[in-house]
Order: C-alpha cells, then structure tokens, then sequence
C-alpha cells in the first residue's frame, strides 16, 4: 500500500498570506495525485487531480505541483474560506489518503 | 448539476450488516466511463476508499475490507449500495458516496451518513 504523509499537520496562517502544503508518497505516484478540501461538516471537495489541474471551478489561487514522491498544494493568497482541512489522494496502486493537514487562522 | 445522497440505518450491532444506498439524481448511473465508490472516515481520522462499482455491475475493492464488502447496482432506480459484514466498533465512520470517474478521483460527493457500530 502507498502511504502517503502530509506535512505540517496545521498550518497557522492570516487572510492574504501564502499556504503552502506537502504530501509525500511512500514510493512514486507518477502524476497520479490529487487534493481535496474539508470543511467541517462537509464532505470533501476535488481541488486539483493529477497534480497539476485545477478542477471545474476552482479559484486561479489554487495550483499543484510535483511528481514522483513529492507533491505541493499552493494558496497564494489565503482567502477567509480557505481554512479547511487538505487531503491528498493518490490513484497509482489502488486509492489512499493522506492524513491531512489542516489550515488554521 | 450531478448530486448524491447516502441513506440507510445510523446504527447498526456488532456482528451484523451495515447496509447504505447513495441515489444519484442529476444525471445518470449508466454513462459510460463513471464508476460510483464509496469512501468512509472514521472520527478525527482521514478517508479511507471501500470500492467502486461500474453501471454494468464491474467492480473494484480495497483489498483490507475486499472478504467483508459487496457493492451493488440498481440502474431503474439511480443506484447504488454498500453492505459491509460483520461490523466491529472500528467500522463506526461517516460514509460518503462519490462519483469515480474512470477509476481516477472523487468528485463530487454526498454529503455523509454516520453510522455507528453499537450494541
């Protein structure tokens, strides 16, 4: 199984600053990864797949990078709404998740 | 706008069935290319995928919970259900049903359904 290990688990961030966030495969994913959004109560929401593609009606704020083992969601601008948690998901062997890191004011 | 729904008992008893439905509305069950999964999160943990089902009744599991999971199709009715068997207290989670388009990512979701596993 891929395990997958996001870091820092919170991130303590204000409005307008930048986010970044890490998830880590245990061996490589290729391109094969994607973030998801969790609000409290909600379920989560597809952000970017396959690394680098933000979903339909994603904000231009949101961008992924990486491959292989190392992977990267950016916020450029934190917007009050952002602070949620983050999981990562990758589709190389079977479908896992990353614990998730959660993006605090 | 595709939207899901889980429904089904919140508790269940250790030893038994746990049985939920996720109804589809807002297009079809039966395009090519979808398949329909379900993913659980058990209180303050992550997500962990239980498996997917295409319309024509293929499916694919997580291996750890692959001896106690079936997952089947209702196409009439824009359908799907989980039952997993012989449920201990490790299996109470919320339970989400999502869209799997070509076995690739999740999107989007239901809402959730706890369930709790509970003499």
């Amino acid at each position: 199984e891929i395990v997958l290990t996001q870091s820092p688990a919170t991130l303590s961030l204000s409005p307008g600053e930048r986010a970044t966030l890490s998830c880590r495969a245990s061996q490589s994913v290729s391109s094969y990864l994607a973030w998801y959004q969790q609000k409290p109560g909600q379920a989560p929401r597809l952000l970017i797949y396959d690394a680098s593609n933000r979903a339909t009606g994603i904000p231009a704020r949101f961008s992924g990078s990486g491959s292989g083992t190392d992977f990267t969601l950016t916020i450029s601008s934190l917007e009050p709404e952002d602070f949620a948690v983050y999981y990562c998901q990758q589709r190389s062997d079977w479908y896992t998740f990353g614990q998730g890191t959660k993006l605090e004011i | 706008q595709l939207q899901l729904q889980e429904s089904g008992p919140g508790l269940v008893k250790p030893s038994e069935t746990l049985s939920l439905t996720c109804t589809v509305s807002g297009g079809s069950i039966s395009r090519s290319g979808y398949y329909w999964g379900w993913i659980r999160q058990p209180p303050r943990r992550g997500l962990e995928w239980i498996g997917s089902i295409h319309y024509s009744g293929s499916t694919s599991f997580n291996p750890s919970l692959k001896s106690r999971v079936t997952i089947s199709v209702d196409t009439s009715k824009n359908q799907f259900s989980l039952n997993l068997s012989s449920v201990i207290a490790a299996d109470t989670a919320v339970y989400y049903c999502a869209r799997h388009e070509n076995l690739r990512y999740f999107d989007p979701w239901g809402q959730g359904t706890l369930v709790t596993v509970s003499s």
